[in-house]
């Protein structure tokens, strides 16, 4: 079965550069969520989107943005990296039925900040 | 403040016997509730989950079990497999008030013993 899709799976950048991460979720999936997880934490969610339209905002940074385009994939762009940024991000999907819903994670991209 | 809480980080079982995986929350409006296996550097995998209408759910080798006066739910494998051997994170999430992003613990390592 298809599955999340993220790339890269590693970046590495320099402080204060630019960083963009992409999300293609399952098909048929119209809720893209992101998630943060720091070096032996637990996944923070960051943001997420239905639809195309923002659904719901965490804990994001005003420095990152992101946005679902039409075809669902999604895009979290980082800027003004910072050493703290430095964690895997995760992105998960989900076909928004009802209240409940299973959300499907990609296998992450590790994002290292020098 | 966390509002889900795992508070064993770790646990070892022997293979065959029960593993027993425990979360407890505090956030009253969460109403559906997953269990998550994580391997490393891979993305969390959906394992199980339970809505907040129900007490128990089972799947396999896998029950989730909802006590929802008590604010706490435990994952069940039985028999317990070498292959079991990640991290599992419980999680939840109140889509009932229209929000679905999902709170994590911090995870439960799990080592099954051959």
């Amino acid at each position: 079965a298809a599955g999340v899709i993220q790339s890269p799976r590693h970046l590495i950048k320099e402080k204060r550069e630019t960083a963009t991460l992409k999300c293609y979720p399952i098909p048929r999936h119209d809720t893209v969520y992101w998630y943060q997880q720091g070096p032996g934490q637990d996944p923070q969610f960051l943001i997420s989107f239905y639809e195309k339209m923002q659904s719901d905002k965490g804990s994001i940074p005003d420095r990152f943005s992101a946005q679902q385009f039409s075809d669902y994939h999604s895009e979290l762009n980082m800027s003004s990296l910072e050493l703290g940024d430095s964690a895997l991000y995760f992105c998960a999907s989900s076909r928004l039925a009802g209240a409940y819903n299973e959300q499907f994670f990609g296998p992450g991209t590790r994002l290292t900040v020098l | 403040d966390q509002q889900v809480k795992q508070n064993s980080p770790s646990l070892s079982v022997q293979e065959g016997r029960i593993s027993i995986l425990n979360c407890d929350y505090t956030n009253s409006m969460f109403d559906y509730f997953l269990w998550y296996k994580k391997y490393p550097a891979e993305g969390p995998t959906f394992l199980i989950s339970i809505s907040s209408i129900k007490d128990k759910n089972e799947d396999g080798r896998f029950t989730v079990f909802l006590n929802k006066s008590a604010k706490h739910l435990s994952l069940h494998i039985v028999p317990s497999q070498p292959g079991d051997s990640a991290v599992y994170f419980c999680a939840a999430s109140s889509g009932g008030a229209g929000s679905y992003q999902l709170t994590f613990g911090k995870g439960t390592k799990l080592s099954v013993i051959p």
